[in-house]
Order: structure tokens, then C-alpha cells, then sequence
């Protein structure tokens, strides 16, 4: 079983509807969840982070925690075209514990 | 300096070479880390210092991946006898504690050829 994982996608979505990006992982004792955008191209991209259960907002990003589950989300609302890119999961356990990637998901908002 | 820095931003060698990968982190950030991201994949751990020593060198794929960080804040990833395996982008990151984000550099493309 994969540390994180995530659908790989594509997701489509068309401009303006809410897309829906969810991932799971292994380790219970996890600590940190974060949520990076990656271009093709480029290097990731940080868009949020969350800590404890519930939903953090900013924007049109909403993260959503459910650590009973070990499952962690990310919804865009009102997606536009320049949202198009790979959302790649990121979890930390507590303590000196090293990042760990799932493999992206790849989001294309279809104008 | 304002972000991660890391250099060259592509090297070409040849297989059986030895190659130096050099990350600057962000000023006064303690973690540092480096991963290997392949097209289509995540980035996969390599290791990560916190401060001078490897917290954790448990992703570095077999015995000619070695990484230093000597005063704690550059870090150097060396690579022997490259194999086009290899070939990848590698990533440094950098933190400035426990529990807050990574942040980025721009990326080595690495090409054996």
C-alpha cells in the first residue's frame, strides 16, 4: 500500500464548477497535509495547508481534514482554465518526519 | 536569497559519470530536502537534513546517492557512475520548522545519456 495515494486522473471539470480532488494515506500518526499545484514544467507549488480536522478556506480553495478516515481533500470552486495542472498530496508525520507525495492528481477545467 | 536556489538548472552527462547537484535553501531554514520526480509521477523522497545530519536517508535508491549539508545550510546531492535510470528532475525544498510547509526550488533536469 502506498503511503499516499491519489486518483491520477485526468479530472475533468468544466470553467466555473467545483472540482473535487481527494487522497488518502497510510500513516495514522500524521500530522501536516498539504496541497500542491505543479504546472507542467515546473517545480510544486504550495496552495494549502491543514492541520486539524475540519475545512480550512482560502479563496476558492477549501481543504477538508478527516483524520479518523486518513482521508484529506481539496475542493476549487468557481474553477477556471488556469487552475488546469497536477495537484500533488503531501503528508508529514509528527515530529522530524519527512514530506511524503502521492502521484498528483491532473485537474483540466474545460473552458 | 528570496527562494530556494539550485544549480545547474539542467546538466547533461554521460553514463558513468559522476555529477553534483547543489540546493541553497531559503535563509535560516533548518529541514532541507531532496527528491527525484520522474514524468507523470509524484516527487519520490530522497533524504532530509535537519540542520547538518540526515534526519532520514531512507529514499536514496542504493550506495552511489550520497547527500552532504556540512554547515547546515547548502546541500550537495552526488550521484557516481550515473545510470540513465537516473535521469530525473531533482528537487530540493526547504522548512523553516516542524510543522510548516516545504518550499521549492526550480529543479535540476538531470539527462544521462
Amino acid at each position: 500500500q502506498k503511503e499516499v495515494e491519489q486518483n491520477s486522473g485526468p479530472l475533468s471539470v468544466p470553467e466555473g464548477a467545483i472540482a473535487s480532488l481527494n487522497c488518502t494515506y497510510s500513516d495514522r500518526v500524521s500530522q501536516s497535509f498539504f496541497w500542491y499545484r505543479q504546472y507542467s514544467g515546473k517545480s510544486p507549488e504550495l496552495i494549502m495547508s491543514i492541520y486539524s480536522n475540519g475545512d480550512k478556506e482560502d479563496g476558492r480553495f477549501t481543504a477538508q481534514l478527516n483524520k479518523a478516515s486518513q482521508y484529506v481533500s481539496l475542493l476549487i470552486r468557481d474553477s477556471q482554465p488556469s487552475d488546469s495542472a497536477t495537484y500533488l498530496c503531501a503528508v508529514r508525520g509528527g515530529g522530524y518526519q519527512k514530506v511524503t507525495f502521492g502521484t498528483g492528481t491532473k485537474l483540466q477545467v474545460i473552458p | 536569497g528570496a527562494g530556494v536556489s539550485q544549480t545547474p538548472s539542467n546538466k547533461v552527462t554521460e553514463k558513468g559519470k559522476y555529477v553534483e547537484l547543489r540546493c541553497d535553501p531559503i535563509s535560516g531554514h533548518t529541514a532541507l530536502y531532496w527528491y527525484r520526480q520522474s514524468l507523470g509521477q509524484g516527487p519520490e523522497f530522497l533524504i532530509y537534513f535537519q540542520g547538518t545530519g540526515a534526519a532520514d536517508d531512507s529514499g536514496l535508491p542504493n550506495d552511489r546517492f550520497f547527500a552532504v549539508r556540512p554547515e547546515g545550510s547548502v546541500s550537495t546531492l552526488k550521484i557516481q557512475r550515473t545510470e540513465r535510470g537516473d535521469s530525473a528532475v531533482y528537487l530540493c525544498a526547504s522548512q523553516d520548522s516542524m510543522n510548516t510547509e516545504a518550499f521549492f526550488g526550480q529543479g535540476t533536469r538531470l539527462t544521462v545519456v
